[in-house]
């Protein structure tokens, strides 16, 4: 089944203890990205990345940082996380970059920092 | 980075009726999306529409785009309980860093009453 991939689904956790959250997809897709989502402000793009060791920064990169050593992982990484991260974040992948194509979403990953 | 916005914010409707969302949005596109979703869920992409594209359908939905007044509408026809929900809409900007990334509205919450 096609699917994008997200580990936790729910994390709370202290203020500055690193944390990583996975997202994987099994569909060969070079497009991968992340969003938070917060009341009121929508969904807001975090990191992208266009391929395989290609990153760039969203438009609320602050506090963030991610990788893509192979095609099908992007790790959200939070070095040192704190209160004002606290949201519902979501992965997703597409064939190719931009909106020429569908997203798929992960089911999402919930984390309050304490 | 431009955003769509939705109109309405919130919008509740009996069972059978039609519901239509409205998006608005600041500058060019390539494309334009509408996305569902289920609360506290992952996005479900709906449909694409292309720029040079006025209109198009998918089962009970259908999308309009109108590219001089840079916006797009979503209906909903013969509603069902199982419609609600939110939607969003994404815009693929055109040129630049706007070129590579799907941004999306704050969402209209769609309630249908059975």
């Amino acid at each position: 089944e096609a699917q994008v991939t997200q580990n936790p689904r729910y994390l709370i956790t202290v203020t500055g203890k690193k944390l990583t959250v996975t997202c994987s997809q099994n569909m060969n897709h070079e497009y991968m990205s992340w969003y938070r989502q917060d009341p009121g402000l929508g969904l807001r793009q975090i990191y992208y990345s266009m391929n395989v060791e290609v990153t760039d920064k969203g438009d609320v990169p602050e506090g963030y940082k991610v990788s893509r050593k192979e095609k099908r992982n992007f790790p959200l990484i939070l070095e040192s996380p704190s209160p004002n991260q606290t949201s519902l974040y979501f992965c997703a992948s597409s064939l190719i970059g931009g909106g020429a194509q569908p997203q798929h979403f992960g089911d999402g990953t919930r984390l309050s920092i304490l | 980075s431009q955003q769509g916005e939705e109109d309405p914010q919130a919008l509740s409707i009996q069972e059978g009726e039609n519901a239509t969302m409205n998006c608005s949005y600041k500058t060019s596109i390539n494309n334009l999306q509408w996305y569902r979703q289920n609360s506290g869920r992952g996005l479900v992409h709906l449909i694409l529409i292309r720029s040079n594209e006025r209109e198009k359908h998918s089962g009970r939905l259908r999308v309009t785009l109108d590219t001089s007044k840079k916006s797009s509408s979503l209906l909903i026809t013969a509603s069902r309980a199982a419609d609600t929900a939110s939607y969003f809409c994404a815009t693929e900007g055109v040129g630049g860093a706007g070129s590579y990334q799907l941004t999306f509205g704050k969402g209209t919450k769609l309630s249908v009453i059975p």
